[in-house]
């Protein structure tokens, strides 16, 4: 079945501890991105990759790392979480980055 | 640079009702422009977009470049329409996509 899968999808962690959320898509889709999506603000982007090796900043890039070392792959790494990382993030994957398909969402909460 | 707007955060209608979804955007030239809606529980998916020109789950919608807008409609709301919808907006050749801040929709028995 083709999809966009994310792990884990629910973490609770404290301050600074180091994070990472997996995306994963078995659609051989050149482009990825992260989201998140947090109430009255909708969805904001804070990272894409057109591609393996090639990566850059959405809107909301500050405190969030990523890597496309793999097609299939593209983790999500908070190198010092805060608690206004707090937050429901989606991963999404296209052939072209308009009909984006999305994962199941990780909602996580930083203490 | 670009910019969604979806000036209402909630909208609630009757059954057999019809709905209106505004959507504004503010590009200068011809972006492509995308409605995808999150149901309860379920993740986000793309409903329709406006160079396919078609109707999904009886969701039509119209880009009106002079407006610059791209407003959702439907003649009968029905309950399994309760949902998340969100506008989003493409410019050409940029892999970006950016979104409205989203309007939830409650259609009422």
């Amino acid at each position: 079945e083709a999809q966009v899968t994310q792990n884990p999808r629910y973490l609770i962690t404290v301050t600074g501890k180091k994070l990472t959320v997996t995306c994963s898509q078995n659609m051989n889709h050149e482009y990825m991105s992260w989201y998140r999506q947090d109430p009255g603000l909708g969805l904001r982007q804070i990272y894409y990759s057109m591609n393996v090796e090639v990566t850059d900043k959405g809107d909301v890039p500050e405190g969030y790392k990523v890597s496309r070392k793999e097609k299939r792959n593209f983790p999500l790494i908070l190198e010092s979480p805060s608690p206004n990382q707090t937050s429901l993030y989606f991963c999404a994957s296209s052939l072209r980055a308009g009909v984006q398909f999305f994962g199941p969402g990780t909602r996580l909460t930083v203490l | 640079a670009q910019r969604v707007t979806q000036p209402e955060k909630l909208l609630s209608v009757f059954k057999g009702a019809p709905v209106e979804l505004k959507c504004n955007y503010s590009y200068s030239g011809s972006p492509e422009l995308f409605w995808y809606v999150q149901y309860s529980r379920q993740r986000l998916q793309l409903l329709l977009r406006h160079i396919s020109r078609e109707s999904i789950k009886g969701f039509t919608a119209d880009l009106n470049k002079g407006e610059t807008s791209f407003h959702l409609k439907k003649p009968f709301a029905q309950e399994e329409d309760s949902a998340m919808y969100y506008c989003a907006l493409k410019v050409p050749n940029d892999y970006k996509l950016s979104f409205g801040a989203g309007t939830t929709v409650t259609v009422r028995a």
